[in-house]
């Protein structure tokens, strides 16, 4: 069973425009969610997170939003540069006490010069 | 400050021969996760350890899958007998402690059974 979700396996934006990579989940008790990037042959690595008392989280170009009631969160990337090509993987976590992430099956990004 | 090491990089073996892959977390760094990634899907966690103790094997295939966290430090998952299916990335990550969220991932291994 599936519990992250990302429905677009790849997306491609051209240099300098919004790139907007899409989440959804099922489990409501999850409470926290993360974004993480990965380029090939590396591990996935942190990219930015929020907490479900939030809606928005912002850095640099880079700006989560989370809507609880529709189970949806987002990762809008402002401008895209060529370096942001890679997959993303959505995360989530509930506080069970273990903190396990749940992956999504991740977005590939390409960005076109 | 360097990150968490995983070796070997890739691995080919044939099924029902045994594997093994280690991980050296971050420093100071008392969880440890393992994960499997099969191509195409997000990485699931097959068992956690907070310092040399195991707080989730769940998701661990018991029969053929077993990991130890000696010390609380470097870690190492094993596989005996590997099947077909087994054909994944096996990523070692680690975080500060339990508490937080924010997990740092290894290069992983790329696991090949033929």
């Amino acid at each position: 069973d599936q519990q992250v979700k990302q429905n677009s396996p790849s997306l491609s934006v051209q240099e300098g425009r919004i790139s907007i990579l899409n989440c959804d989940y099922t489990n409501s008790m999850f409470d926290y969610f993360l974004w993480y990037k990965k380029y090939p042959a590396e591990g996935p690595t942190f990219l930015i997170s929020i907490s479900s008392i939030k809606d928005k989280n912002e850095d640099g170009r880079f700006t989560v939003f989370l809507n609880k009631s529709a189970k949806h969160l987002s990762l809008h990337i402002v401008p895209s540069q060529p370096g942001d090509s890679a997959v993303y993987f959505c995360a989530a976590s509930a506080l069970t006490g273990a903190n396990n992430l749940f992956f999504g099956t991740g977005t590939r990004l390409t960005v076109i010069p | 400050e360097a990150g968490v090491a995983q070796s070997p990089r890739y691995k080919i073996i044939e099924k029902r021969q045994s594997v093994a892959f280690w991980c050296n977390p971050i420093s100071g760094h008392a969880t440890l996760y393992w994960y499997q990634q099969i191509l195409g899907q997000g990485p699931k966690l097959l068992i956690q350890f907070q310092n040399n103790g195991v707080v989730d094997d769940s998701q661990l295939p018991k029969d053929r899958f077993s990991a130890e966290r000696l010390k609380g430090v470097d870690s190492t998952l094993k596989i005996q007998p590997a099947k077909l299916e087994d054909s994944a990335v096996y990523l070692c990550a680690s975080s500060l402690d339990g508490v937080s969220y924010e997990q740092y991932f290894g290069p992983g291994t790329r696991l090949t059974v033929t």
